[in-house]
């Protein structure tokens, strides 16, 4: 079973600039994850959707940060402004999203550096 | 305000011993936990999980112990191996809200030495 894909896996930008992040789920993953983990800290839950739908963005920074997931499957984070505070490394996870299925599988990971 | 706690950055055992991780939380929602496990360039990847109905759960050489009146979790590794050496997450969840969405804690990195 293929895992979780991400791209790209570096990325290197200056403040002001944009950049999106790819992500695509294990083939029949409903849920979809976004996490931001900056150096040193756990994972913080960026936006989550099941299917093509947002289950909670209560974390995402709206003025500057998007996502979406296009027909369910696919997903992409964009950061539109960038600040410095966004190096971090973004990660996608996505789980069955079925009852009484909490394990989330992860990504690599693309790691953002913002100068 | 950090709802999970990992308060040891990092842990240092040799390989043969037993190595102990502790987590910490402060909501009494959280009623499902699940260790992760990292090692460098990678996404972190599922180890154990605990139902708050347990108090222990055990597969192979990994046992996470979770004592509900403390909000304190721990997970065993014996015996400790090499190739165990990785940044060890824990994370909680409450199965009651919508999403089961996870708080992770800062993570605790283990060096387990040959």
């Amino acid at each position: 079973e293929a895992g979780v894909a991400q791209s790209p896996r570096y990325k290197i930008i200056e403040k002001r600039q944009s950049v999106a992040f790819w992500c695509n789920p294990i083939s029949g993953h409903a849920t979809l994850y976004w996490y931001q983990q900056i150096l040193g800290q756990g994972p913080k839950l960026l936006i989550q959707f099941q299917n093509n739908g947002v289950v909670d963005d209560s974390q995402l920074p709206k003025d500057r940060f998007s996502a979406e997931r296009l027909k369910g499957v696919d997903s992409t984070l964009k950061i539109q402004p960038a600040k410095l505070e966004d190096s971090a490394v973004y990660l996608c996870a996505s789980s069955l999203g079925a009852s009484g299925t909490y394990e989330q599988y992860f990504g690599p990971g693309t790691r953002l550096t913002v100068t | 305000d950090q709802q999970v706690k990992q308060n040891s950055p990092s842990l240092s055992v040799q390989e043969g011993r037993i190595s102990i991780l502790n987590c910490d939380y402060t909501n009494s929602m959280f009623d499902y936990f699940l260790w992760y496990k990292k090692y460098p360039a990678e996404g972190p990847t599922f180890l154990i999980s605990i139902s708050s109905i347990k108090d222990k759960n055990e597969d192979g050489r990994f046992t996470v112990f979770l004592n509900k009146s403390a909000k304190h979790l721990s997970l065993h590794i014996v015996p400790s191996q090499p190739g165990d050496s990785a940044v060890y997450f824990c994370a909680a969840t409450s199965l009651r809200t919508a999403g089961n969405m996870l708080t992770f804690g800062g993570g605790t990195r283990l060096m387990v030495k040959p």
